[in-house]
């Protein structure tokens, strides 16, 4: 089946612009969680939506944002891009959102976002 | 805060011996641990997890080790091959809660 699909794979923009990154999760999955990847700092929870809802969010400025639409697809927004913004952003889904096995979670490639 | 700390930015091991993977974690509360595994220009894959309720999991040459009073885990590959060359990433949550990633630590297999 198909896994977890990320658009646009690389996008630049310029600071001060706005970005919506799309992800369509596996089939059947209902949580969608989004992460932040830079250089040296792993991988930063952004946020997590289940059936729509958002159920968690890390700690990032309210210019990130995201939603979840009933066929589960989600999409995050990031309003007045700033350089420190460059990062690869992942997209991941499963099942629900428990934890523990049987619930394995899985990772789109990433969106590349670079901000000049 | 940093709650899932891997203190080494990269490790380098022989083809065939044993590769060690450490992390460690200060959230007492975190009882589900998990090891992902990502090569360049690709998304992490899930490699092995382990709750809390137990101290080893093991899944082919892929072995994890929980030290719950120690707040620590480690990730045993053996043997390692060439393919194990990418970045490893340590991750925990508290049950339902957010996934916490490490940094990560990055492989290197040598020939």
């Amino acid at each position: 089946k198909a896994g977890v699909t990320q658009t646009p794979r690389y996008l630049i923009k310029t600071r001060g612009q706005q970005v919506t990154l799309s992800c369509s999760p596996i089939s059947g999955h209902r949580s969608v969680s989004w992460y932040q990847q830079t250089p040296g700092q792993g991988l930063q929870f952004l946020f997590e939506y289940f059936s729509e809802t958002q159920r968690n969010k890390g700690n990032f400025p309210g210019r990130f944002s995201g939603r979840q639409f009933s066929n589960s697809r989600s999409e995050m927004n990031v309003s007045t891009l700033e350089l420190g913004d460059s990062a690869l952003y992942l997209c991941a889904s499963s099942l629900n959102w428990d934890r523990g096995p049987g619930n394995t979670i899985y990772f789109g490639e990433g969106s590349w976002l670079t901000v000049v | 805060d940093q709650q899932v700390k891997q203190n080494s930015p990269s490790l380098s091991v022989q083809e065939g011996r044993i590769s060690i993977l450490n992390c460690d974690y200060t959230n007492s509360m975190f009882d589900y641990f998990l090891w992902y595994k990502k090569y360049p220009a690709e998304g992490p894959t899930f490699l092995i997890s382990i709750s809390s309720i137990k101290d080893k999991n093991e899944d082919g040459r892929f072995t994890v080790f929980l030290n719950k009073s120690a707040k620590h885990l480690s990730l045993h590959i053996v043997p390692s091959q060439p393919g194990d060359s990418a970045v490893y990433f340590c991750a925990a949550s508290v049950r339902d809660d957010k996934i916490i990633f490490g940094k990560g630590t990055r492989l290197h297999i040598l020939p």
